[in-house]
């Protein structure tokens, strides 16, 4: 257990919804990262915050976005859904967010229909 | 332009033999290196990881080792266990950008 929980473990809905996915980072990791993985595929960034503020974005696509609250935790929202965004959402966590370990939660699984 | 590159998308092994895992990267900012494993449906777990400042680290059956003038290293695992059965992912990142620069992962079977 890596200490870093994500809420839904499973998600199903359909094209053009909007979902919300949460994230509780590590006890004293101010850094929380946002990743997906497509079917057999390798894992993208997409997203990066610091104690409440966006630090670096990576492939991350204008219908999606996220935040990270004063208590940590972050959610990502996705948008207008699409079939292509089926795919497992993890959340990971470190201490300041530099060169250092991260740790990952189970995942969320999202499968659009 | 990938800057980490694993070049084995799979490895077989016998079990209790070494398994050798590689990695290149072409950035010479990177100053940190990890290796991840994960199992299908579930979030990669740290393995073990090594700095720039060192060429060997060692934790148990899993050492990294790490060529700074080839850009490359190597995860090895000895012996290899059924357990060790995953996919197996390097990354790196710089002290200039803050984000884990990822493989596309190898994976690994280990045979009974």
């Amino acid at each position: 257990d890596s200490g870093v929980t994500q809420t839904p473990k499973h998600l199903i809905t359909a094209t053009g919804q909007r979902v919300t996915l949460r994230c509780s980072p590590r006890s004293g990791d101010l850094s929380v990262y946002w990743y997906q993985q497509s079917l057999d595929q390798g894992l993208q960034f997409l997203i990066q915050y610091y104690n409440g503020e966006e630090r670096a974005k990576g492939n991350i696509l204008e219908r999606f976005s996220a935040q990270q609250f004063p208590d940590l935790h972050s959610e990502l929202n996705l948008s207008s859904l699409e079939l292509g965004d089926s795919a497992l959402y993890f959340c990971a966590s470190s201490v300041e967010g530099g060169s250092e370990t991260q740790y990952f939660g189970p995942g969320t699984r999202l499968l659009v229909l | 332009d990938q800057q980490v590159k694993q070049n084995s998308p799979s490895l077989s092994v016998q079990e209790g033999r070494i398994s050798i895992l590689n990695c290149d990267y072409t950035n010479s900012m990177f100053d940190y290196f990890l290796w991840y494993k994960k199992y299908p449906a579930e979030g990669p777990t740290f393995l073990i990881s090594i700095s720039s400042i060192k060429d060997k680290n060692e934790d148990g059956r899993f050492t990294v080792f790490l060529n700074k003038s080839a850009k490359h290293l190597s995860l090895h695992i000895v012996p290899s266990q059924p357990g060790d059965s995953a996919v197996y992912f390097c990354a790196a990142s710089s002290n200039s950008n803050y984000q884990l620069i990822w493989g596309a992962g190898t994976k690994l079977i280990i045979k009974p």
